[in-house]
């Protein structure tokens, strides 16, 4: 399994972007990059996942580098509501979906 | 569409006893997986399965049993309840990715709080 580093906190405003950096340096070639967010005493929710390129969704962006060694989860304006445990997770042809510890995400008003 | 059910939300034991924890799914998902939380600390993956018949061990199997006889149903069975697997339990389904471009979103259930007395 690929390991990851995420910082264990970030605290952004409310209504600010936020850029959630990951590295997973030993990545395969054919994993993808999910990343998940457990809001408190609830179970984690799916955000995003990218295999080479940027993606968008109505939750999220998720910026890629080129050698796939990092990606970063950004959440152009956050809400209270985004407050929680955000967890990078390379996954593919292993299967499993292992959670490192993830960033604490705390949202001022 | 119900998607992943945990039953039951709450349970206490006393040490010793037995239980079982029900996970199912109505997605036709293969891959399967049982999650423990302590406080203060992320997910560690017990067990999981890629499909009926088939279940493999995570990094916490010791004092936990699976078995996958169905697509639909994944029980955690605790033979000897100690206090130390006092925990949130959390249930997972996904489709099995066994190929690029595959949506492998994971979707989880509500979680069983145990306390084991």
């Amino acid at each position: 399994d690929a390991k990851t580093t995420q910082p264990n906190s970030m605290e952004s405003n409310e209504e600010e972007p936020v850029h959630l950096p990951c590295n997973h340096s030993t990545i395969s070639g054919t994993d993808y990059i999910h990343w998940y967010r457990q809001l408190p005493s609830q179970g984690p929710e799916y955000v995003i996942h990218g295999l080479t390129s940027n993606v968008n969704n109505r939750m999220a962006s998720l910026a890629i580098a080129e050698d796939r060694k990092s990606s970063t989860l950004i959440l152009h304006r956050a809400t209270l509501r985004d407050a929680a445990v955000y967890y990078c997770i390379p996954r593919g042809g292993s299967e499993k979906l292992v959670f490192g510890k993830g960033t604490k995400l705390t949202v001022n008003p | 569409n119900a998607g992943v059910t945990q039953t039951p939300k709450f349970q206490v034991l006393k040490t010793g006893q037995s239980m079982t924890l029900q996970c199912a799914q109505d997605m036709n998902h293969e891959y399967m997986s049982w999650y423990r939380q302590d406080p203060g600390m992320g997910l560690r993956l017990i067990h999981y399965s890629v499909g009926a018949g088939i279940t493999d061990q995570g990094e916490v199997p010791n004092g936990y049993n699976v078995s996958r006889s169905t697509t639909e149903d994944f029980p955690l069975r605790l033979l000897s309840a100690a206090p130390s697997q006092t925990s949130v339990y959390f249930c997972a389904s996904s489709y099995f990715p066994r190929k690029t471009g595959m949506n492998t979103e994971a979707f989880f259930g509500q979680g069983t709080r145990l306390t084991v007395v």
